[in-house]
């Protein structure tokens, strides 16, 4: 039973343009909600998180959109660039009981 | 990169053997885990540690033990290897329960 479910799999986008990727979780008692950028052959890489109590997070060209009662969260990628191409992971949990959605491949065409 | 090391970086093993595998650290984490990455499936968490002899299992234990002598050093043991095991496993690393920075990697083949 996956707690966490990313969407889409696998997502283009041509450079310049914006990367959506949406997360669901089912646990409410889930309270920190970070997202990853992983690169092929490396480890997954904190990118931003988020707690509850916020609706927004952005850093830089990253934003993170919660919505609590909804049980969802995004990641935006504005002005996205080829070097942004990666496979991006939400994640949802508490006292280390993190729980990784599947992962979300993007292409950045030039 | 959280000073964190993995080794090896990839073995290949027969079913039935045992197989530890190594993470350590250089910046005196307090808590460290022990993940598997599958297509389709994300980050599973294997165990983990919250301090020098405490563990405690995760979502996929089954078949894996850990042990944690010193700070620095977090190992994952499988007993028996079976292909089911084979997979990418991830250190990671944190110095709350939150956030958390992964090692390298180790792909491990069970034959």
């Amino acid at each position: 039973q996956q707690q966490v479910k990313q969407s889409p799999q696998s997502l283009i986008v041509q450079k310049g343009g914006i990367s959506i990727i949406n997360c669901a979780y089912e646990n409410t008692a889930f309270d920190y909600f970070p997202w990853y950028q992983q690169f092929p052959g490396k480890g997954p890489a904190l990118l931003i998180a988020i707690r509850p109590d916020v609706s927004e997070k952005k850093e830089g060209r990253f934003t993170i959109s919660f919505n609590k009662s909804a049980k969802q969260f995004s990641l935006h990628i504005m002005d996205s660039q080829p070097g942004d191409s990666a496979t991006y992971f939400c994640a949802a949990g508490n006292n280390n009981d993190m729980r990784f959605g599947a992962g979300t491949r993007l292409t950045v065409k030039p | 990169d959280a000073g964190i090391t993995q080794s090896p970086r990839h073995k290949v093993t027969e079913t039935g053997t045992p197989v530890t595998l190594r993470c350590h650290q250089t910046e005196n984490h307090r808590y460290m885990y022990w993940y598997r990455q599958d297509p389709g499936h994300g980050l599973r968490l294997i165990h983990y540690s919250y301090g020098v002899k405490d563990t405690d299992k995760g979502e996929v234990s089954d078949g894996y033990s850990v042990s944690r002598s010193k700070t620095e050093d977090f190992l994952l043991t499988l007993e028996s290897a079976t292909s089911s095991q084979t997979s990418v496993y991830f250190c990671a690393v944190a110095l709350d329960e939150y956030t958390q920075y992964f090692g390298p990697g180790t792909r491990l083949t069970v034959l």
